[in-house]
């Protein structure tokens, strides 16, 4: 199965509302990112969270994670209609050599 | 400068043709990804290109599946003998990588892959 789960599947919200999409993972990983992707074609980095971090910020986004519980939130405050596109985790994951793991995804809809 | 290209955007094949996905990294990343992604899903890892080293291919799911790259920089996945399931977007991503640490990925717009 996938190393990483974002929840919710998917996500509605009012322009201007805060949205928060979860990722869970399985295995130990060196960093964290998220990525966002608009018309199921390709995606775009948003952010890198190390294994030794636990809180990072850019511009409107706010990563947190928590290795204790395997697990990383995305943050985006005060949303925009442009916001709206779906959001992936990926964990890098050493195992001879570093590959990436996509979570299956939240699809964030931000209504004007 | 460039960002990751990749041809063609579309292909339309019958069952059973083989086709030849091509992927132009960033100049001096010396690492290459290619994922697929079936409708509304997430991303399935294939091959993983590192430098000189020997790829990481443990994604590839059946051996009418392959891939290489040439001169450490273009990369071709080819899938022979197409089936129905093998329809689906195939993501080409590079970036750099050593130093005992992993560094963001950069995508292509992919390649949409229909098996007709």
């Amino acid at each position: 199965s996938q190393q990483g789960e974002e929840d919710p599947q998917a996500l509605s919200i009012q322009e201007g509302e805060n949205a928060t999409m979860n990722c869970s993972y399985k295995t130990s990983i060196n960093n964290l990112q998220w990525y966002r992707q608009n018309s199921g074609r390709g995606l775009v980095h948003l952010i890198l969270i190390r294994s030794n971090e636990r809180e990072k910020h850019s511009g409107r986004l706010r990563v947190t994670l928590d290795t204790s519980k395997k697990s990383s939130s995305l943050l985006i405050t005060a949303s925009r209609a442009a916001d709206t596109a779906s959001y992936f985790c990926a964990t890098a994951v050493f195992s001879g050599t570093y590959k990436y793991i996509f979570g299956t995804g939240t699809r964030l809809k931000v209504l004007a | 400068g460039a960002g990751v290209s990749q041809s063609p955007s579309n292909k339309v094949t019958e069952k059973g043709k083989d086709v030849e996905l091509r992927c132009d990294p960033i100049s001096g990343h010396t690492a290459l990804y290619w994922y697929r992604q079936s409708l509304g899903q997430g991303l399935e890892f294939l091959i993983y290109f590192q430098g000189n080293s020997a790829p990481d291919k443990s994604g590839l799911p059946s051996d009418r599946f392959s891939a290489e790259r040439t001169g450490g920089s273009v990369s071709t996945l080819t899938i022979q003998r197409t089936q129905q399931e093998d329809s689906a977007v195939y993501l080409c991503a590079s970036s750099f990588s050593g130093g005992g640490s992993t560094y963001e990925q950069y995508f292509g717009p992919g390649t949409r892959l229909t098996v007709t």
